[in-house]
């Protein structure tokens, strides 16, 4: 089985740009969350979409948001992108909402985004 | 609030010595627990999960974990480090919906495996 993609793995954009990342989950899945990781902050949650709607936010400005496809697919984007959005964006799915359960995530390779 | 503390950010063994990196939680719930792998430039890999069955968890690569609830800890352990175990731990906890999020990530502990 496939595991969790993520597309691009690379990044470089500048800032006031906008960027729109890709995460297919493993097949099956339909829980797809979303983290932020800078050596700063550590990880951090973004969110999480579970049949096409999200059910769970965390502390990010609204400039981060994404949405989930009939196939589970998902993208985040973030708009008017600053030097403070460089980072490792992981991408990770499960069974079930994992918000509400003790399903392991499984991790994607990650986007590492560089804004200049 | 619920919240995970990795006591080390940093530990560093000699190869075919133990392993022990100290993660404590504060949960308001009765926790999941799971530590997370990261091999540089790589994404994260469960290493094991605690889900309020037995106290003792065996994972992946001979790593195991002990809950103990009395202390509110969640040690990671493995009898004999290899050189392939050099990578960053993370101490996870499930906020089960609340605020925070799903998954609540300590700071990581990176570990080094001297030859």
């Amino acid at each position: 089985k496939a595991g969790v993609t993520q597309t691009p793995r690379y990044l470089i954009k500048t800032r006031g740009q906008q960027v729109t990342l890709s995460c297919s989950p493993i097949s099956g899945h339909r829980s797809v969350s979303w983290y932020q990781q800078t050596p700063g902050q550590g990880l951090q949650f973004l969110f999480e979409y579970f049949s096409e709607t999200q059910r769970n936010k965390g502390n990010f400005p609204g400039r981060f948001s994404g949405r989930q496809f009939s196939n589970s697919r998902s993208e985040m984007n973030v708009s008017t992108l600053e030097l403070g959005d460089s980072a490792l964006y992981l991408c990770a799915s499960s069974h079930g909402l994992a918000a509400k359960s003790s399903y392991e995530q499984y991790f994607g390779p990650g986007t590492r985004l560089t804004v200049t | 609030a619920q919240s995970v503390t990795q006591l080390d950010s940093h530990v560093s063994v000699s190869e075919g010595t133990p392993v022990l990196l100290r993660c404590n939680y504060s949960s308001s719930y009765s926790p999941s627990l799971f530590w997370y792998v990261q091999h540089p430039n790589k994404g994260l890999q469960l290493l094991l999960k605690y889900t309020s069955a037995a106290t003792l968890v065996k994972g992946i690569n001979g790593f195991e974990a002990e809950f103990k609830k009395s202390e509110t800890s969640f040690h990671l352990t493995k009898p004999s480090a290899h050189m392939s175990d050099a990578a960053e731990y993370f101490c996870v906890v499930s906020d089960h919906g609340g605020s925070q999020g799903n998954l609540i990530f300590g700071k990581g502990t990176k570990l080094s495996v001297k030859p």
